[in-house]
């Protein structure tokens, strides 16, 4: 199946500090999710995009729909100790069906 | 509380022996799906069912099979599980809009 590029796979940060991490595919989606993951726990979903160009904020994150529908980014303003988890993207293409692609993650460590 | 139930949440089992995992959900949700994470690979679907008695392959879907008999529920079945599906398991619903949510997942170690 197709996969997402997530990068970085990996970072660590100040607390305080401002986080970007982004997704790019070779197909469009017309949907792409951002979750977080806890150790031991599935994934919460944290921003929903519907629409290429939109962007979203939650709070301290804000995402972004590419304008190419190819890609997204989500960025952490003012880190806090408990942002530390994993981060996924998730492409969706629901056009009569739901097939979910999933990033392979980005580990965030914060240090107080 | 809204929530996608999974049992059990931690397994042991050996090559061969059948499995059935099951997943529920409170939601009405009419999407469902299941995903094995494995490190490195994220997460990936195996199969995903659209409602009752509609269900299709995503990603990973040999080795796996399921069944949507009732709304809420969406059992997956290991006829004969191998070690190469040795994972974690997570059970999803999705809203209306395509907000997915997940179970506390299942984890799976076949000998």
């Amino acid at each position: 199946g197709q996969q997402l590029n997530q990068s970085p796979q990996s970072m660590f940060i100040q607390e305080g500090e401002d986080v970007s991490m982004n997704c790019t595919s070779s197909s469009i989606f017309n949907t792409w999710l951002w979750y977080k993951q806890d150790p031991g726990e599935g994934p919460v979903l944290l921003i929903a995009l519907y629409k290429a160009g939109e962007l979203t904020s939650n709070g301290r994150l804000t995402a972004q729909f590419g304008i190419t529908r190819k890609d997204s980014f989500l960025n952490i303003s003012a880190s806090i100790p408990s942002d530390v988890g994993i981060y996924f993207c998730a492409g969706l293409w629901s056009g009569g069906y739901q097939k979910v692609t999933f990033g392979t993650g980005t580990k965030l460590q914060v240090i107080p | 509380e809204a929530q996608v139930t999974q049992n059990p949440r931690y397994l042991i089992t050996v090559t061969g022996k059948k499995l059935t995992v099951t997943c529920s959900q409170n939601m009405n949700h009419e999407y469902m799906s299941w995903y094995r994470q494995d490190p490195g690979l994220g997460l990936r679907q195996i199969y995903y069912s659209m409602n009752v008695e509609v269900t299709d392959k995503g990603d990973v879907p040999e080795g796996y099979k399921v069944s949507r008999k009732e709304k809420r529920n969406f059992p997956l079945i290991l006829e004969s599980p191998s070690p190469n599906q040795t994972s974690l398991y997570f059970c999803a619903s999705s809203s209306p809009y395509n907000e997915q949510f997940f179970g506390p997942g299942t984890r799976l170690t076949v000998l």
